[in-house]
């Protein structure tokens, strides 16, 4: 069965670094684009990036842009997320989810979340 | 970025109760839109995309409907398990965004 595992997550202060990881097993991953969503204790689901199932393309969201990275090792089924000049308001569980397809399409399985705390 | 614009934000209704959730788009977005059930503390979970196609395991007493702008998820007969928050998604174009969430509690 699709298995998607994120770690790396925990606390950090404001202006440091953190790497997110997410694990995929059950599934031919380089066949799939995958996402990262975010969503901030008591909030709602924010999408936060997608890279494509080769890894030639990414998109981000404007709050992140410039300061996350999204890339994929498919020789590992491994997906990543570096954080870079982290914020109190990026505080929130990280969610790594498949889409449905290669290409553009919907979100079909997602990750148990991993927590990342940005706090002094 | 499209907006999408989810009512109400929070609903009470009983078991066997039919409730209807809304999303509302900034732009047309054909039919790219999904809705997904969420329970405290668990991932979200894929009901239904293209705006009305069931995903595979779930009860066919919810159903999803709209295109272009207006899109609504429907419950027939609200059971026990049903009491979570729902999104919407618009997966027409990136950046994706999701609807603000209706929080489903019991009356």
């Amino acid at each position: 069965q699709v298995q998607l595992v994120e770690s790396g997550g925990g606390v950090v202060q404001p202006g440091r670094s953190l790497r997110l990881s997410c694990a995929a097993s059950g599934f031919t991953f380089s066949s799939y684009a995958i996402h990262w969503v975010r969503q901030a204790p008591g909030k709602g689901l924010e999408w936060v990036s997608v890279i494509s199932y080769d890894g030639s393309n990414e998109y981000y969201a404007d709050s992140v842009k410039g300061r996350f990275t999204i890339s994929r090792d498919n020789s590992k089924n491994t997906l990543y997320l570096q954080m870079n000049s982290l914020r109190a308001e990026d505080t929130a569980v990280y969610y790594c989810a498949r889409n449905r397809y290669s290409g553009i399409g919907e979100i079909d399985y997602w990750g148990r979340g991993n927590l990342v705390t940005v706090s002094s | 970025a499209i907006q999408m614009t989810q009512s109400p934000s929070s609903l009470s209704a009983s078991v066997g109760d039919r409730v209807t959730i809304t999303c509302r788009a900034s732009q047309g977005i054909k039919t790219d839109v999904a809705w997904y059930q969420q329970k405290p503390g668990k991932a979200p979970k894929l009901l239904i995309y293209a705006a009305s196609s069931l995903q595979s395991g779930v009860p066919s007493r919810f159903s999803g409907s709209g295109s272009g702008t207006d899109f609504t998820l429907t419950i027939s007969s609200l059971q026990p398990e049903d009491f979570a928050t729902y999104y919407c998604l618009q997966d027409y174009i990136y950046p994706y965004t999701f609807g603000q969430g209706t929080k489903l509690e019991i009356k």
